[in-house]
């Protein structure tokens, strides 16, 4: 099993551009949520899904947007790219409610 | 909506010593509180849990302890070796509920001299 697995590993964008980072989890996991972590903010939670075809948001959805249309997968879409959208980004999925959440590798953006 | 804070944001300690990092959570409703660990570059990843039915939970050298009146709870590290250098997260949820998510602290740098 590959787990939780993220693409790109890395990407640079010019303010305004628009890019999907894409996560993928082989363990038939429902839930599954995508966090940034920005130097002395921890992980904040963006938007999340308990199950195919369901989104909602977390503590730090704006200039974000999210799709689950298979249960394996959760893309997150930046609309226009900020700098201030600089971050690492991680995807994390688990199997029910607050239960251990496995991360994937992060995707480093940086935003000119 | 639940906030975690954690304390200290760096921590330095001589291999060998004890290490403890604290945690306080707002919402009393919360019975979930896993402790996750960070290598540098590398992915959190858990290291031990515990939920509001007990008081402290332990394995091997990690022990978690839960106040729920006082709604903190603390990570023990005893022993400590280089190797447990990392930055560390506590976070604190609802286990059942509606919202389904969890709430991070913002982290812990552990350093560990050897």
């Amino acid at each position: 099993n590959a787990g939780v697995t993220q693409t790109p590993k890395f990407r640079v964008l010019k303010t305004g551009q628009s890019m999907t980072l894409l996560c993928a989890q082989d363990m038939n996991h429902e839930y599954m949520y995508w966090y940034r972590q920005d130097p002395g903010m921890g992980l904040r939670l963006i938007h999340y899904s308990v199950g195919e075809g369901t989104t909602a948001k977390g503590e730090v959805p704006d200039g974000y947007n999210v799709s689950r249309l298979k249960k394996q997968n959760f893309l997150l879409g930046l609309e226009s790219a900020a700098p201030s959208q600089t971050s690492v980004y991680f995807c994390a999925s688990s199997t029910g409610t607050v239960e251990t959440q496995y991360f994937g590798p992060g995707t480093r953006l940086l935003v000119l | 909506g639940e906030n975690v804070e954690q304390h200290p944001s760096t921590l330095s300690v001589q291999e060998g010593d004890s290490a403890v990092i604290k945690c306080t959570y707002s919402d009393s409703a919360s019975n979930y509180f896993p402790w996750y660990k960070q290598e540098l570059g590398k992915r959190p990843q858990l290291i031990i849990d515990i939920r509001s039915n007990v008081g402290e939970k332990k394995d091997q050298r990690i022990a978690v302890t839960l106040n729920k009146t006082a709604k903190h709870f603390s990570l023990h590290i005893t022993e400590t070796q280089p190797e447990d250098s990392a930055v560390y997260f506590c976070a604190g949820g609802l286990a059942g509920g509606a919202t389904n998510k969890l709430i991070f602290g913002t982290g812990t740098l552990l350093a560990v001299q050897p």
